[in-house]
């Protein structure tokens, strides 16, 4: 069975800080895909990135960055100097084809606020 | 172009009630999903259909019926509403597992159940 699990329910966080979101994931497949998604108060889900088992490079999008470390089951996403627009609940999530088919797993998300 | 449109966007019922959701989606995509998220925001998978082929129904009473008559429509039917129904349902569609271009969620559908 595959899980992800997102410690921090809530995190507070003032502009200009940078943050961290954990994520750390359960699977036995050798082969499998990983996901941040986005929910802001509009409530769509937004895709941010996603990223496969084979692949461990860290990758940076402007602000965004994550980090990947198949050593400890991780897959942390960073914001740096946090706006407010980034407020939203961010949600890990975890595709395992061998094992689970073609089915998103989701961690049960972080809360991010981000006070000006 | 919307890639994954559902409707309503809201839907306000009563209880006892029989209700339906669509969803369409332009992309192309070969597997369309359902799921459920609730009060506490939790995302979880109700149905998988792929080529219109049922291939996953999670642990969702039978009063919840999917229906893809074609693999650019998955269509969610729920008999007799119940006030535990109440949540916000997303379709969503993917290619390959999700490899290419990820899985792309329709805006949702806020259900009250009252």
């Amino acid at each position: 069975a595959q899980k992800v699990t997102q410690a921090q329910t809530e995190i507070s966080v003032v502009e200009k800080e940078d943050v961290t979101l954990d994520c750390v994931y359960e699977t036995r497949d050798t082969t499998y895909y990983l996901f941040w998604y986005k929910q802001p108060p509009s409530g769509e889900l937004v895709f941010l990135i996603r990223r496969n088992s084979f692949d461990e490079q860290n990758e940076i999008s402007g602000r965004y960055s994550w980090n990947f470390q198949k050593s400890t089951s991780s897959f942390n996403f960073t914001i740096t100097a946090s706006q407010v627009v980034d407020s939203a609940v961010y949600f890990c999530a975890l595709s395992a084809p061998e094992s689970a088919g073609n089915m998103l797993t989701f961690g049960g998300g972080t809360r991010l606020m981000v006070k000006p | 172009d919307t890639a994954v449109s559902q409707t309503p966007k809201y839907l306000v019922t009563q209880m006892g009630n029989d209700k339906s959701i669509k969803c369409e989606q332009n992309l192309g995509h070969d597997t369309m999903y359902w799921y459920k998220q609730d009060s506490k925001k939790f995302l979880k998978i109700m149905f998988s259909y792929n080529n219109k082929e049922l291939i996953i129904n999670e642990t969702v009473p039978n009063r919840f019926s999917p229906k893809s008559p074609d693999k650019a429509h998955l269509n969610l039917h729920i008999n007799s509403l119940e006030l535990g129904d109440s949540a916000v349902y997303f379709c969503a569609s993917s290619q390959d597992y999700g490899r290419v271009g990820g899985y792309t969620f329709g805006s949702g559908t806020r259900l009250t159940v009252v």
